[in-house]
Protein backbone atom coordinates (compact mmCIF):
# COMPACT_ATOMS: atom_id res chain seq x y z
CA UNK A 1 0.00 0.00 0.00
CA UNK A 2 1.31 3.29 -0.88
CA UNK A 3 1.81 5.92 1.93
CA UNK A 4 -0.27 8.60 0.04
CA UNK A 5 -2.99 7.49 -2.31
CA UNK A 6 -4.60 9.67 -4.90
CA UNK A 7 -7.06 9.20 -7.62
CA UNK A 8 -5.41 9.63 -10.73
CA UNK A 9 -8.30 10.31 -12.47
CA UNK A 10 -8.58 11.98 -15.05
CA UNK A 11 -11.04 14.01 -14.24
CA UNK A 12 -13.08 16.08 -16.86
CA UNK A 13 -15.74 19.08 -15.97
CA UNK A 14 -17.37 21.91 -17.35
CA UNK A 15 -16.06 25.32 -17.03
CA UNK A 16 -17.91 27.45 -14.00
CA UNK A 17 -18.05 24.08 -11.80
CA UNK A 18 -16.67 22.75 -8.70
CA UNK A 19 -13.91 20.30 -8.60
CA UNK A 20 -12.89 18.26 -5.41
CA UNK A 21 -9.41 16.52 -5.16
CA UNK A 22 -8.68 13.98 -2.53
CA UNK A 23 -5.80 11.97 -0.52
CA UNK A 24 -5.40 9.26 1.60
CA UNK A 25 -2.87 8.73 3.53
CA UNK A 26 -1.45 6.09 6.08
CA UNK A 27 1.26 7.65 8.09
CA UNK A 28 0.45 9.28 11.11
CA UNK A 29 3.67 11.69 11.21
CA UNK A 30 2.66 13.29 8.27
CA UNK A 31 2.16 16.59 9.38
CA UNK A 32 2.29 18.86 6.51
CA UNK A 33 0.05 19.06 3.90
CA UNK A 34 0.93 20.74 0.19
CA UNK A 35 -0.96 21.19 -3.05
CA UNK A 36 0.59 21.49 -6.10
CA UNK A 37 -0.46 22.43 -9.68
CA UNK A 38 1.69 20.90 -12.57
CA UNK A 39 1.39 22.31 -16.02
CA UNK A 40 2.40 20.26 -18.92
CA UNK A 41 6.26 20.24 -19.37
CA UNK A 42 6.73 22.67 -16.27
CA UNK A 43 7.87 22.44 -12.52
CA UNK A 44 5.10 22.16 -9.85
CA UNK A 45 4.10 25.24 -8.36
CA UNK A 46 2.68 25.52 -4.25
CA UNK A 47 -0.85 26.56 -4.46
CA UNK A 48 -1.78 25.95 -0.74
CA UNK A 49 0.32 25.05 2.49
CA UNK A 50 -1.65 23.75 5.67
CA UNK A 51 -0.56 22.25 8.69
CA UNK A 52 -3.43 21.71 10.66
CA UNK A 53 -6.62 20.10 11.07
CA UNK A 54 -9.56 22.29 9.43
CA UNK A 55 -9.67 24.46 5.84
CA UNK A 56 -7.57 27.34 4.28
CA UNK A 57 -8.78 29.02 1.44
CA UNK A 58 -6.95 31.53 -0.76
CA UNK A 59 -9.16 32.57 -3.70
CA UNK A 60 -11.10 29.75 -5.55
CA UNK A 61 -9.04 27.44 -3.64
CA UNK A 62 -10.05 26.15 -0.28
CA UNK A 63 -7.39 23.54 1.28
CA UNK A 64 -9.47 20.66 3.52
CA UNK A 65 -7.48 18.65 6.21
CA UNK A 66 -9.05 15.42 8.05
CA UNK A 67 -6.31 14.77 10.55
CA UNK A 68 -8.25 12.36 12.37
CA UNK A 69 -9.33 10.30 9.18
CA UNK A 70 -5.88 10.98 7.02
CA UNK A 71 -7.71 12.48 4.14
CA UNK A 72 -6.99 15.64 2.84
CA UNK A 73 -9.16 17.75 0.11
CA UNK A 74 -8.61 20.70 -2.08
CA UNK A 75 -11.76 22.37 -3.90
CA UNK A 76 -11.81 24.66 -6.78
CA UNK A 77 -14.49 26.75 -6.98
CA UNK A 78 -16.15 28.74 -10.40
CA UNK A 79 -13.07 26.47 -12.18
CA UNK A 80 -11.53 28.07 -15.90
CA UNK A 81 -10.05 26.12 -18.44
CA UNK A 82 -6.74 27.69 -16.78
CA UNK A 83 -6.94 24.80 -14.25
CA UNK A 84 -6.48 22.59 -16.47
CA UNK A 85 -3.20 20.71 -15.45
CA UNK A 86 -1.91 17.72 -13.14
CA UNK A 87 -2.60 18.54 -9.34
CA UNK A 88 -0.46 16.68 -6.79
CA UNK A 89 -0.93 16.08 -3.54
CA UNK A 90 2.05 16.26 -1.13
CA UNK A 91 3.01 15.87 2.85
CA UNK A 92 5.94 15.77 5.08
CA UNK A 93 6.33 14.77 8.30
CA UNK A 94 7.94 16.40 11.59
CA UNK A 95 11.31 16.06 13.05
CA UNK A 96 11.73 12.56 14.08
CA UNK A 97 9.19 11.56 12.34
CA UNK A 98 9.34 8.60 9.46
CA UNK A 99 9.73 10.64 5.68
CA UNK A 100 11.14 13.67 7.95
CA UNK A 101 12.39 15.68 5.02
CA UNK A 102 11.09 13.84 2.51
CA UNK A 103 8.24 15.43 0.36
CA UNK A 104 6.05 12.22 -0.46
CA UNK A 105 3.66 12.81 -3.41
CA UNK A 106 0.25 11.66 -4.31
CA UNK A 107 0.15 10.05 -7.96
CA UNK A 108 -1.76 13.21 -9.28
CA UNK A 109 -4.96 13.67 -10.74
CA UNK A 110 -5.21 14.99 -14.19
CA UNK A 111 -8.22 18.40 -14.29
CA UNK A 112 -9.63 19.03 -17.21
CA UNK A 113 -11.75 21.99 -17.44
CA UNK A 114 -13.03 22.72 -21.21
CA UNK A 115 -15.14 25.09 -21.66
CA UNK B 1 10.59 36.33 -4.96
CA UNK B 2 9.62 32.74 -4.68
CA UNK B 3 11.61 31.96 -8.00
CA UNK B 4 13.80 29.07 -8.22
CA UNK B 5 16.26 29.01 -11.18
CA UNK B 6 17.15 25.81 -13.67
CA UNK B 7 19.45 25.97 -16.07
CA UNK B 8 20.08 24.85 -18.84
CA UNK B 9 15.81 24.09 -19.74
CA UNK B 10 16.51 21.41 -22.61
CA UNK B 11 19.44 19.27 -22.90
CA UNK B 12 20.51 16.08 -24.69
CA UNK B 13 23.52 14.48 -24.20
CA UNK B 14 25.17 10.69 -25.07
CA UNK B 15 26.08 8.42 -22.84
CA UNK B 16 29.82 9.14 -22.81
CA UNK B 17 28.98 12.63 -21.97
CA UNK B 18 29.65 14.66 -18.71
CA UNK B 19 27.65 17.47 -18.18
CA UNK B 20 26.20 19.14 -15.05
CA UNK B 21 22.27 21.12 -14.50
CA UNK B 22 22.68 24.18 -12.04
CA UNK B 23 20.14 25.72 -9.84
CA UNK B 24 19.68 29.12 -8.18
CA UNK B 25 17.82 30.57 -5.38
CA UNK B 26 17.51 33.77 -3.63
CA UNK B 27 14.91 33.05 -0.96
CA UNK B 28 17.51 32.38 2.09
CA UNK B 29 16.20 29.00 1.97
CA UNK B 30 18.58 26.26 3.70
CA UNK B 31 17.54 23.41 1.66
CA UNK B 32 18.03 22.30 -1.81
CA UNK B 33 16.46 19.78 -3.07
CA UNK B 34 17.29 17.27 -6.56
CA UNK B 35 13.55 15.38 -8.22
CA UNK B 36 13.75 13.15 -10.95
CA UNK B 37 10.04 12.95 -12.43
CA UNK B 38 9.07 10.95 -15.58
CA UNK B 39 5.83 11.21 -17.38
CA UNK B 40 2.54 10.80 -15.87
CA UNK B 41 4.13 10.31 -12.25
CA UNK B 42 5.02 12.21 -9.30
CA UNK B 43 8.45 13.42 -8.66
CA UNK B 44 11.05 11.12 -6.65
CA UNK B 45 13.47 12.48 -4.46
CA UNK B 46 16.88 12.14 -5.14
CA UNK B 47 19.04 14.30 -3.08
CA UNK B 48 18.63 16.89 0.09
CA UNK B 49 21.14 19.38 0.50
CA UNK B 50 20.36 20.72 4.53
CA UNK B 51 22.50 23.85 5.45
CA UNK B 52 25.37 22.93 2.44
CA UNK B 53 25.40 18.74 3.49
CA UNK B 54 24.14 16.12 2.19
CA UNK B 55 21.63 15.00 4.37
CA UNK B 56 19.62 12.41 2.07
CA UNK B 57 20.52 10.35 -0.75
CA UNK B 58 17.89 8.47 -2.30
CA UNK B 59 20.68 5.28 -3.25
CA UNK B 60 20.82 7.52 -6.24
CA UNK B 61 23.72 5.55 -8.91
CA UNK B 62 26.82 7.46 -8.72
CA UNK B 63 26.64 8.36 -12.21
CA UNK B 64 24.47 11.34 -10.59
CA UNK B 65 26.77 13.45 -8.35
CA UNK B 66 25.25 16.45 -6.45
CA UNK B 67 27.35 19.73 -5.55
CA UNK B 68 26.19 22.52 -3.00
CA UNK B 69 28.60 25.18 -3.53
CA UNK B 70 26.79 27.77 -1.48
CA UNK B 71 23.53 27.93 0.17
CA UNK B 72 22.19 29.66 -3.35
CA UNK B 73 23.71 27.20 -5.34
CA UNK B 74 22.80 23.30 -6.22
CA UNK B 75 24.72 21.14 -9.11
CA UNK B 76 24.19 18.26 -10.34
CA UNK B 77 26.79 16.40 -12.09
CA UNK B 78 26.13 13.93 -15.08
CA UNK B 79 27.97 10.91 -16.03
CA UNK B 80 27.91 7.95 -17.86
CA UNK B 81 24.45 8.41 -18.21
CA UNK B 82 21.67 5.75 -19.56
CA UNK B 83 18.60 6.71 -21.96
CA UNK B 84 16.36 5.34 -19.05
CA UNK B 85 17.59 8.33 -17.04
CA UNK B 86 16.36 10.92 -19.47
CA UNK B 87 13.82 12.49 -17.45
CA UNK B 88 12.60 15.88 -16.13
CA UNK B 89 14.75 16.74 -13.55
CA UNK B 90 14.03 19.17 -10.72
CA UNK B 91 15.13 21.74 -8.40
CA UNK B 92 13.48 22.60 -4.95
CA UNK B 93 14.51 24.78 -2.39
CA UNK B 94 12.50 25.23 1.38
CA UNK B 95 13.16 27.26 4.09
CA UNK B 96 14.50 24.23 6.11
CA UNK B 97 15.44 20.58 5.93
CA UNK B 98 11.32 20.45 6.76
CA UNK B 99 10.44 20.63 3.39
CA UNK B 100 7.42 22.07 4.20
CA UNK B 101 6.75 24.73 1.54
CA UNK B 102 9.08 23.52 -1.14
CA UNK B 103 9.33 25.80 -4.10
CA UNK B 104 10.15 24.15 -7.39
CA UNK B 105 12.22 24.94 -10.65
CA UNK B 106 10.71 24.64 -14.04
CA UNK B 107 13.03 21.85 -14.34
CA UNK B 108 15.84 20.83 -16.79
CA UNK B 109 14.36 18.01 -19.40
CA UNK B 110 17.08 15.56 -20.10
CA UNK B 111 17.35 13.13 -23.33
CA UNK B 112 19.95 10.19 -23.00
CA UNK B 113 20.89 9.19 -26.50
Amino acid sequence: QKEVEQDPGPLSVPEGAIVSLNCTYSNSAFQYFMWYRQYSRKGPELLMYTYSSGNKEDGRFTAQVDKSSKYISLFIRDSQPSDSATYLCAMTANAGGTSYGKLTFGQGTILTVHP
Amino acid sequence: DTEVTQTPKHLVMGMTNKKSLKCEQHMGHRAMYWYKQKAKKPPELMFVYSYEKLSINESVPSRFSPECPNSSLLNLHLHALQPEDSALYLCASSQTGQEEKAFFGQGTRLTVV
